[in-house]
């Protein structure tokens, strides 16, 4: 069946460091791929997502690139803040149903902390 | 904004109770879910639904049931709770036209 797979967590950086956070996927066909985002004491929000293969999905300074040849999608962002502490989900999507339900599988998140 | 509202931020419930959890939506979504969320497990799909009155098991459904009386309502049940079923569990909707899903803040559930 279809799995993400992240990168071990907690990651601690300073701020203005350089993040990546590594998410491998696999799955059959060509899913939809994402990140979200959690912040402490609230629900997910979707932070970026790609649909094809090369497509670049961007917000807030955060950057991922579908690569289907490495099956990955890797988060980066240039120069973190205090404020991205939070945990990051990578995840996949396939389409279930004719209605368009959309079952999301995740990874199992990675908690990053930027001190100042 | 879409809003996805859980009744409850925290629930402490003993053993063999049976516990209702309630979200609501109000951008006339058709597709819900719920997901339970646990340390290194991420998050797990345990039912979904894709209209009024219809619903499939995601991929951990035993020990749990929902139900979808009004579009805008997606209730979770455990029909005999157990402290293995105590964990985070969070609520989501979104369009069938749209990748994003909305999610709830999350109800914290504990059983003693």
């Amino acid at each position: 069946g279809d799995s993400v797979t992240q990168m071990e967590g907690p990651v601690t950086l300073s701020e203005e460091a350089f993040l990546t956070i590594n998410c491998t996927y696999t799955a059959t066909g060509y899913p939809s791929l994402f990140w979200y985002v959690q912040y402490p004491g609230e629900g997910l929000q979707l932070l970026l997502k790609a649909t094809k293969a090369d497509d670049k999905g961007s917000n807030k300074g955060f950057e991922a690139t579908y690569r289907k040849e490495t099956t990955s999608f890797h988060l980066e962002k240039g120069s973190v803040q205090v404020s991205d502490s939070a945990v990051y989900f990578c995840a996949l999507s396939h389409f279930l149903t004719f209605q368009g339900a959309q079952k999301l599988v995740f990874g199992q998140g990675t908690r990053l902390t930027i001190n100042p | 904004d879409v809003k996805v509202t859980q009744s409850s931020r925290y629930l402490v419930k003993r053993t063999g109770e049976k516990v209702f959890l309630e979200c609501v939506q109000d951008m006339d979504h058709e597709n819900m879910f719920w997901y339970r969320q646990d340390p290194g497990l991420g998050l797990r799909l345990i039912y979904f639904s894709y209209d009024v009155k219809m619903k499939e098991k995601g991929d951990i459904p035993e020990g749990y049931s929902v139900s979808r009386e009004k579009k805008e309502r997606f209730s979770l049940i455990l029909e005999s709770a157990s402290t293995n079923q105590t964990s985070m569990y969070l609520c989501a909707s979104k369009t069938g036209a749209d990748y994003g899903y909305t999610f709830g803040s999350g109800t914290r559930l504990t059983v003693v």
